[in-house]
């Protein structure tokens, strides 16, 4: 079965430092999500991307963050300099052409700013 | 997107048919139902969706009543392996503006 892969598993960072965490979607998909989940909270949205553009971001995703698809399988999200506040799992989603509410998520990566 | 409302948490016992039923009251015409499981530590995973009526696959049914104001969300037989928060969400999936948000979710807790 076609799956979501997402790596690291786990990143310890330094606070100030910048981060990237990594996906590849399932390959015939074409709408990839980014969610965080602060531990003990509920699945946040964070941003979508179709196209090769950002289609929609929540208040959360500032300019702190950014997402890239650098060569058309993998799907990626930056965040510049990291707070501690951003010590959270990080799920990225893919869905398909017809865009519907069935998505796909990866296992998440477990990012801790210490 | 219309909002959700379901049970904050719930207690089963092994074997048992577990439901959960989300409210939707502002359901739109083009709207789909829509639930997913998230286990501790991993991302969430789509179980069911329908429209109308009933729909059932392998993992679970989900009722939907004539008005669709409501949905059901039944576990046939639970085990321990089904402690997980479930998630009801309603959107048009046809939609490209419609994101996929996740509310609280309904905390399950399978007891032996």
């Amino acid at each position: 079965e076609p799956e979501v892969t997402q790596t690291p598993s786990h990143q310890v960072t330094q606070m100030g430092q910048e981060v990237i965490l990594r996906c590849v979607p399932i390959s015939n998909h074409l709408y990839f999500y980014w969610y965080r989940q602060i531990l003990g909270q509920k699945v946040e949205f964070l941003v979508s991307f179709y196209n090769n553009e950002i289609s929609e971001k929540s208040e959360i995703f500032d300019d702190q963050f950014s997402v890239e698809r650098p060569d058309g399988s993998n799907f990626t999200l930056k965040i510049r300099s990291t707070k501690l506040e951003d010590s959270a799992m990080y799920f990225c989603a893919s869905a398909t052409a017809l865009r519907g509410t069935e998505a796909f998520f990866g296992q998440g990566t477990r990012l801790t700013v210490v | 997107l219309a909002k959700t409302t379901q049970p904050i948490s719930m207690d089963s016992y092994e074997g048992q048919e577990v439901n959960i039923t989300c409210s939707h009251n502002n359901i739109a015409t083009n709207d789909y139902i829509t639930w997913y499981q998230q286990f501790p530590s991993q991302g969430p995973r789509f179980i069911i969706q329908g429209y109308k009526t009933k729909v059932t696959n392998e993992v679970a049914s989900l009722f939907i009543p004539a008005d669709r104001k409501s949905s059901t969300l039944s576990l046939p037989r639970v085990s321990l392996s089904d402690t997980a928060v479930y998630y009801c969400l309603v959107g048009d999936p046809m939609n490209r503006d419609d994101k996929i948000i996740f509310g609280k979710g309904t905390r399950l807790h399978i007891l032996p």
